[in-house]
C-alpha cells in the first residue's frame, strides 16, 4: 500500500501564477519530507525539504507547508516561470534512510 | 565530473545476458541508494548501503545483487532478468549523519530486457 500519495497526476497554470502541488501520506511516524523536481532524461533533483519541527519552509520562490494532523504536505511556487514545467515528487521518511515516494505530478507552466 | 553519475544511460539485454550497472558519487557522501522506477509507479527503494555496509534490502529478487566496494561506487549486477524488470534505475547518495537527509540522484540507467 502506497504512504505517499500524489493524487493529481498533472497541473496546468499560466505564468506568473501560483503552482500548488499536494501529497498526502499515511504514516504518522513520518518526521522528514522531501520535493523533488525532475526532467525528462535527467535524475530527481533536491528543491526544498522539510522537518515535523517545522509547518513551514521557504527558498525563494518554493514554499513547502506541513500540515501534520492532516498528513499533507504541500509545494508552493510563485511566481511560476515556464522553465519550473517539469515532474514534481515528494518523499517522505521516517528514519531519513528509507524514503517513501508518490508517483509524482506533472506541472505545465504556460507562458 | 560532480555530482553522481551512472553508466551506462541505456541498456538493452536478453533475458540470458549478465550485465552491471556503474554509480559513482563525487559527494563525499557516506551512503548510496538504488531505486527502481517503473512507469506509473512512484519509486522503489531496492538497496541501502551505509559505509558500504547493506543495511536494507527491500525484498529485491536476487537476479539483481549490489556491490558496493567502496563510499564512492556503487554496482548493481543483473543476471537473467525478466521482461518486466525494464524501468529506469536510479542511483543516489546521501551523507547520514550531518542533520540533513536530502537525496541526490543520478541521471539514471534506462533498461530494456527483451
Amino acid at each position: 500500500d502506497q504512504q505517499v500519495k500524489q493524487n493529481s497526476p498533472s497541473l496546468s497554470v499560466q505564468e506568473g501564477r501560483i503552482s500548488i502541488l499536494n501529497c498526502d501520506y499515511t504514516n504518522s511516524m513520518f518526521d522528514y519530507f522531501l520535493w523533488y523536481k525532475k526532467y525528462p532524461a535527467e535524475g530527481p533533483t533536491f528543491l526544498i525539504s522539510i522537518s515535523s519541527i517545522k509547518d513551514k519552509n521557504e527558498d525563494g520562490r518554493f514554499t513547502v507547508f506541513l500540515n501534520k494532523s492532516a498528513k499533507h504536505l504541500s509545494l508552493h511556487i510563485v511566481p511560476s516561470q515556464p522553465g519550473d514545467s517539469a515532474v514534481y515528487f515528494c518523499a517522505a521518511s521516517e528514519t531519513g534512510n528509507q524514503f517513501y515516494f508518490g508517483t509524482g505530478t506533472s506541472l505545465t507552466v504556460i507562458p | 565530473e560532480t555530482g553522481v553519475t551512472q553508466t551506462p544511460r541505456h541498456l538493452v539485454m536478453g533475458m540470458t545476458n549478465k550485465k552491471s550497472l556503474k554509480c559513482e558519487q563525487h559527494l563525499g557522501h557516506n551512503a548510496m541508494y538504488w531505486y527502481k522506477q517503473s512507469a506509473k509507479k512512484p519509486l522503489e527503494l531496492m538497496f541501502v548501503y551505509n559505509f558500504k555496509e547493506q543495511t536494507e534490502n527491500n525484498s529485491v529478487p536476487s537476479r539483481f545483487s549490489p556491490e558496493c566496494p567502496n563510499s564512492s561506487h556503487l554496482f548493481l549486477h543483473l543476471h537473467t532478468l525478466q521482461p518486466e524488470d525494464s524501468a529506469l534505475y536510479l542511483c543516489a547518495s546521501s551523507h547520514v549523519g550531518a542533520g540533513g537527509y536530502e537525496q541526490f540522484f543520478g541521471p539514471g540507467t534506462r533498461l530494456t530486457v527483451l
